[in-house]
């Protein structure tokens, strides 16, 4: 059964220091996202993309994170510079091209981002 | 907007008996109403999922949820626990991708805080 992967599994990294996380989305899926578990929190949305572009985004997602899908297989999440206060489980979901009723994201694992 | 609340933060039961996880959740449109579970280690999986057919939705491992509209609820229940069913539920929400008074939305998922359920022998 396909699924969502995500690289690494768990990421430390010094305060102020780029990261990108990498999810593999399902091959067929159009539409894809974004997530993050601060520990002890809810889960909250950061962002969504389709057709190449942002198609929502959260407070949360602030001019230090960005989104690419640099070759039609990889969905990346970049921090740009990592805060303390970034560091979550950080989800990527997708879902296929749906219809009136098909609404269910498909998510990975999860990487664990610590920022020291 | 949309919110989703979890009445309860942890539940245990022992295996065998009745589980019931409540769910209430608030939306401005026909809302999406899903479970997802999360073994420890592991991602989100689908357990059920309400888009305004049936209002009993049966999920997957013998789970089933009830929207109630009038209640705004959708509470997960499930007639036996096993001890493999211990793990995180989150109760979520979606807005329907339709063009609303915002612009169109893209299925954006609102999140419960999650209730942890504890099975003991």
């Amino acid at each position: 059964e396909p699924e969502v992967t995500q690289t690494p599994s768990h990421q430390v990294t010094q305060m102020g220091q780029e990261v990108i996380l990498r999810c593999v989305p399902i091959s067929n899926h159009l539409y894809f996202y974004w997530y993050r578990q601060i520990l002890g929190q809810k889960v909250e949305f950061l962002v969504s993309f389709y057709n190449n572009e942002i198609s929502e985004k959260s407070e949360i997602f602030d001019d230090q994170f960005s989104v690419e899908r640099p070759d039609g297989s990889n969905f990346t999440l970049k921090i740009r510079s990592t805060k303390l206060e970034d560091s979550a489980m950080y989800f990527c979901a997708s879902r296929p091209r749906g219809g009136r009723v098909t609404y269910e994201q498909y998510f990975g694992p999860g990487t664990r981002l610590t920022v020291t | 907007a949309q919110s989703v609340t979890q009445l309860d933060s942890h539940v245990s039961v022992s295996e065998g008996t009745p589980v019931l996880l409540r769910c209430n959740y608030s939306s401005s449109y026909s809302p999406s109403l899903f479970w997802y579970v999360q073994h420890p280690n592991k991602g989100l999986q689908l357990l059920l999922k309400y888009t305004s057919a049936a209002t009993l939705v049966k999920g997957i491992n013998g789970f089933e949820a009830e929207f109630k509209k009038s209640e705004t609820s959708f509470h997960l229940t499930k007639p036996s626990a096993h001890m493999s069913d211990a793990a995180e539920y989150f109760c979520v929400v979606s807005d329907n991708l339709q063009t609303n008074a915002g612009g169109t939305s893209y299925g954006k998922l609102t999140f419960g805080q999650g209730t942890i359920l504890t099975v003991h022998p």
